[in-house]
Parts: structure tokens; sequence; C-alpha cells
């Protein structure tokens, strides 16, 4: 079964760059998640989107954006990159509000490494 | 706002031991949704189980098994006779439905810091 996909598996950035994360969601799940995973912590939620229109906030920073294409693939935006931003990138899909609890299938996510 | 405990920073257990990881939750809405993810070693998050705020039947699926206790707010969940296999962060969430007025839903989740388990052979 065709599952999340995220590129690029790795990335290695200098401070002050800026980085592109893309995440292409399970075909005909109309909802995507953003989460970070810093070193040795849980995920936390970024943003979501459901039917290309943001959806949920969380703790994201003004530095960072993304959206969802018509395609249903999601970018994350991160410029101006610090150190404290090297963590794993997870996206999810899910099939939106159908079916309650939006059971959400995580891609492998992006391992992002600030230098 | 919601909150979800695991208490359990690290188990280390021996294989074939039986081990429960614990979770407690804190919610306000009486429509949740509690679930459990596995993080091995290679990173990826692994879906283990979803169970909504109205379904509180314990449920078994091979050597996994879960206990959903809605009076005690807790969600724990048992491994029999653990393998080295199944050497992981376990982390459980918990997640509400959060409906705007345009229609957009989301169904952000809220982990555990996670319980790092580790089955020595």
């Amino acid at each position: 079964a065709a599952g999340v996909i995220q590129s690029p598996r790795h990335l290695i950035k200098e401070k002050r760059e800026t980085a592109t994360l893309k995440c292409y969601p399970i075909p005909r799940h109309d909802t995507v998640y953003w989460y970070q995973q810093g070193p040795g912590q849980d995920p936390q939620f970024l943003i979501s989107f459901y039917e290309k229109m943001q959806s949920d906030k969380g703790s994201i920073p003004d530095r960072f954006s993304a959206q969802q294409f018509s395609d249903y693939h999601s970018e994350l935006n991160m410029s101006s990159l610090e150190l404290g931003d090297s963590a794993l990138y997870f996206c999810a899909s899910s099939s939106g509000l159908a079916g309650g609890g939006g059971e959400q299938f995580f891609g492998p996510g992006t391992r992002l490494t600030v230098l | 706002a919601q909150k979800v405990t695991q208490a359990q920073t690290e188990i280390s257990v021996v294989e074939k031991e039986d081990v429960t990881l614990d979770c407690v939750y804190e919610t306000r809405d009486t429509t949740y949704y509690l679930f459990w993810y596995k993080q091995p070693p290679s990173g990826e998050l692994v879906f283990l189980i979803r169970r909504n705020s109205f379904d509180e039947q314990n449920e078994i699926s091979g050597r996994y098994s879960w206990n959903f206790q809605k009076s005690t707010s807790s969600f724990n969940f048992t491994i029999t006779a653990s393998q080295v296999v199944d050497s992981a962060v376990y982390f459980c969430a918990l997640s509400e439905a959060l409906i705007e007025d345009s229609g957009a839903g989301s169904y952000q989740l809220t982990f555990g810091k996670g319980t790092k388990l580790s089955v020595i052979p």
C-alpha cells in the first residue's frame, strides 16, 4: 500500500540558510500535518492543512511557513535556519474528518541538521 | 488544554518478560481519541492502535494488549512475552477534534514524552 512520502530524507544546512521540505500524502488523503521532533523529544505539532486550507497552527516559528497544493502535497519552508531547528520533521496524512479520530499515517521523516 | 503523561522514561526487561507501559491523559472534551505509536531506532513512527473515547473495550492484537479506563484517564499498553525487536520508544498520544467555522478540521496529536523500552536478550 502507498505510504506518505517525504523528501529529502536528510538535509544539511548552514545557519541562516533556507530549507524546503516536501510531503506527499497517501492518495485520497486530504489532510496533512507537520510535526517537529527534537533530539530525545516527543513530536510537536507545527501546522495542519485540510483541503488546501490551513486548519490548525501549533508551535510553528514565524520563520516557517507551509502550504498545501492542489494535488494535496505540502511543503514546509524554513528560513533563517538556527541550530535549534535541527530535528526530525514528520509529515502525516489522514482522510480528514471522515471516520473521526483522524488516524494519522506518518512519513519516514526528514532529518534536518543545521551547522 | 490536553496533556499526556508517560511517567516511565525508560524500562528494561529481559526477553520473554511481560511489560506494561503507562499512559495518563487530561482533556476537557468528551470526544477524543487515544493512540499508541512505536518509534524504533530507525526513527519512523509506527501506528499501533487508535481508540475513541466511547469505546472502553480492551483490545488484544497478538502479543499487544491495551487497557483503556476512562474513570482513571488511563490507556495502558502491555507487551506479552517481549522480544528484542520490541525495543523502541513508545509514544502515547491524544487528539481532540477542532472544527473551525470554515469547516476545516484538525486532529492534531499531543504526544507524551515517550517511554524507551529496552528488551535484553
